[in-house]
């Protein structure tokens, strides 16, 4: 139980244009998810909290017209990357809370590579 | 300041050995959770291990123990007999009260040697 899938795990794009990042639990309902960037060999940098059926909340310094979130349904919430630039190349990661757990664990998805080229 | 610490860059751990991955914690929250993820070079984050702050006892899952000691706010974590598999990054997490935010820690980096 507590999977989470993530789609694609890798994508090259050219600079301008933009990159959907799907995020899926396959067994739990998951009312909150979470989208993370890691650069390598750093820890995870929380980019926004993703509520079913609400706004996302932002983390101070992220670009909310940069970085869309929507989640549209208990078991899948989903990041735009708009007019990707190099340096939004990195790794992208999401979690998903079960809030069927006691201890409310974050389960998380495999992981995006994106390269802007 | 860093609500999670680890202090560890980097482990060297001979394989069937234990190692011991430091992490301590802050937060002035009387309740609050600590977990401990595995992330190998794939890049997945694995859950290893949780520990509740109003738990008695330390946690225990397989070759994976909590060393938690709540005066000293730390929860260290112990994996017994290691593999050459375990060589990953270890991150600590928190979760404080309410907030369902996880605060990570810098990760320390564990090579099994055979």
């Amino acid at each position: 139980g507590a999977v989470v899938s993530q789609h694609p795990s890798w994508v090259i794009c050219k600079s301008g244009t933009s990159v959907k990042i799907e995020c899926r639990s396959l067994d739990f309902q998951a009312t909150t998810m979470f989208w993370y960037r890691q650069f390598p060999k750093q820890s995870l940098m929380l980019m926004a909290t993703s509520n079913e059926g609400s706004k996302a909340t932002y983390e101070q310094g992220v670009e909310k017209d940069k970085f869309l979130i929507n989640h549209a349904s208990l078991t899948l919430s989903t990041l735009t990357v708009t007019s990707a630039h190099p340096e939004d190349s990195s790794f992208y990661i999401c979690s998903a809370r079960n809030r069927d757990s006691v201890t409310e664990t974050q389960y998380f998805g495999p992981g995006t590579r994106l390269l802007v080229l | 300041a860093q609500k999670i610490t680890q202090t560890q860059p980097g482990m060297f751990v001979q394989e069937k050995e234990a190692v011991t991955l430091d992490c301590t914690y802050d937060t002035s929250d009387p309740s609050y959770g600590l977990f401990w993820y595995k992330q190998p070079s794939s890049g997945e984050m694995i859950f290893l291990i949780y520990q509740g702050s109003y738990d008695q006892q330390n946690a225990t899952e397989g070759r994976y123990s909590l060393n938690f000691q709540k005066a000293r706010k730390s929860a260290n974590l112990v994996i017994s007999a290691s593999q050459l598999g375990d060589s990953a990054m270890y991150f600590c997490a928190m979760r404080e009260g309410p907030d369902y935010k996880l605060s990570f820690g810098a990760g320390t980096t564990v090579t099994v040697r055979a």
